[in-house]
């Protein structure tokens, strides 16, 4: 398996909503990531989770919350987002942070608050 | 601080002419550089990676970039291109600190 599942593909949400999304690998990988990229705009670094421990947050705000329940999941969980939030959410892992392969995306989901 | 500029924001190409899409990087110490195509409503995939080495990498897709230390760039180039390689392209360093970071794109737009 060398793919990054990413659930659901597209998703809509009150501002006042609770959602997650969720990110599945089996690649043994210890390093995942959450992005975030808006239209005709470069993704975004909002965390990295290495070996399941926050490593790096970009200040991203508390309305953001990740989790790592292990190795091989990785959740956003979101609360009374804005519609400036609206955008592509990508997660990707690696082997580990000081991996020179590169990272492996999943497809993102698209999410729309209205 | 590391970072990558692409200087180019729109290529337009037509089918089977050679293409170039420039990337310059900025960095005090050894980089690991990236390339990453991204088709409508998808996620990347990486092309190709200097790591160190040669400085001509060759990637997927007969995508292939070169790394000039002393111009401190990495241009993607692909001799023929196809209709089916109009996608963004984003440029990408890796720093020290464990962030891969992008350039902000080029869209190569391939026309028949």
């Amino acid at each position: 398996d060398t793919e990054v599942t990413q659930t659901p593909k597209h998703l809509v949400m009150g501002m006042t909503n609770k959602k997650s999304l969720k990110c599945e690998q089996h690649m043994g990988h210890r390093a995942m990531y959450w992005y975030k990229q808006k239209a005709k705009k470069p993704p975004e670094l909002m965390f990295v989770y290495s070996y399941e421990k926050l490593s790096i947050n970009e200040s991203v705000p508390s309305r953001f919350s990740p989790e790592c329940p292990n190795s091989s999941l990785l959740n956003l969980h979101l609360h009374a987002l804005q519609p400036e939030d609206s955008a592509l959410y990508l997660c990707a892992s690696s082997q580990d942070t000081g991996s020179s392969h590169g990272y492996t995306f999943g497809s993102g989901t698209r999410l729309t608050v209205v | 601080a590391q970072s990558v500029t692409q200087l180019d924001s729109q290529v337009p190409v037509f089918e089977e002419a050679p293409v170039e899409l420039r990337c310059n990087y900025s960095s005090s110490v050894s980089v690991y550089l990236f390339w990453y195509v991204q088709y409508p409503n998808q996620g990347l995939q990486l092309l190709l990676k200097y790591l160190s080495g040669s400085t001509l990498v060759k990637g997927i897709n007969g995508f292939e970039a070169e790394f000039n230390k002393s111009q401190t760039s990495f241009h993607l180039r692909k001799p023929s291109v196809h209709i089916s390689d109009t996608a963004e392209y984003f440029c990408g360093i890796y720093n020290q600190g464990g962030k891969l970071i992008f350039g902000q794109g080029t869209e190569l737009s391939v026309k028949p």
